[in-house]
């Protein structure tokens, strides 16, 4: 079984400073995919960046990247510059590869607030 | 018209009431989901649909029934149901094979009186 676990309930932030976002997971599979999505008040969860585990490079969008220690299995999500517009809820989510359907474990989520 | 579109985007119901929800998605993918998010708790995949065929069924109680009648429509029947119904009911889809995740909608909020 799969699990991801995002110890932090809520974060903030002060507009223009850096955040990072923390998520830990367990898997007895080599090859994953990790992804953060953000689900903002309007509700629809948006694909923030995503992260295949046979790659060591961490993946990077924009003002978003990842920190993505394998051995360790954490997953973390920086945010750079920080924008009221990153207010959200962020998800941790977890997918094993290959087969003709796959599932998301996401976790528990963690609100981010932005002060101006 | 792109994406996952869901209707209707809010839904109050009684308990005797039966209602569909309906998704519908823009983007050629060969798999449907439905999930349930209920404050304070995780993301829970009730449903999944693998090219038109369902392919899980997370013990969800038998007044949720789905129904996928082609790759592009995914609809939730509600009968029946109970105060802890209530909440924010997600689909999303995606492409098979590719893991580039899912497309989600807006979700409906459901509300049983």
């Amino acid at each position: 079984a799969q699990t991801v676990t995002q110890s932090q309930p809520e974060m903030s932030v002060q507009e223009a400073e850096t955040v990072t976002l923390s998520c830990t997971y367990d898997t007895s599979e080599s090859d994953y995919y990790l992804f953060w999505y953000k689900q903002p008040p309007s509700r629809q969860m948006i694909l923030v960046i995503r992260q295949e585990a046979y790659k060591q490079q961490n993946a990077t969008e924009n003002r978003f990247s990842v920190n993505f220690q394998k051995a360790a299995k954490s997953f973390s999500l920086k945010i750079s510059d920080s924008q009221l517009g990153d207010a959200a809820m962020y998800f941790c989510a977890l997918t094993n590869s290959g087969g003709s359907n796959y599932k998301l474990t996401f976790g528990k989520g963690t609100l981010l607030t932005v002060n101006p | 018209e792109t994406g996952v579109t869901q209707t209707p985007r809010h839904l109050v119901m009684g308990m005797t009431n039966k209602k569909s929800l309906k998704c519908e998605q823009h983007l050629g993918h060969n798999a449907m989901y439905w999930y349930k998010q209920s404050a304070k708790k995780p993301l829970e995949l009730m449903f999944v649909y693998s090219l038109e065929e369902r392919v899980e069924n997370n013990s969800v109680p038998s007044r949720f029934s789905p129904e996928c009648p082609n790759s592009s429509h995914l609809f939730l029947h509600l009968h029946t149901l109970q105060p802890e119904d209530s909440a924010l009911y997600l689909c999303a889809s995606s492409q098979t094979g590719f893991n580039y995740g899912y497309t989600f909608g807006s979700g409906t909020r459901l509300t049983v009186v």
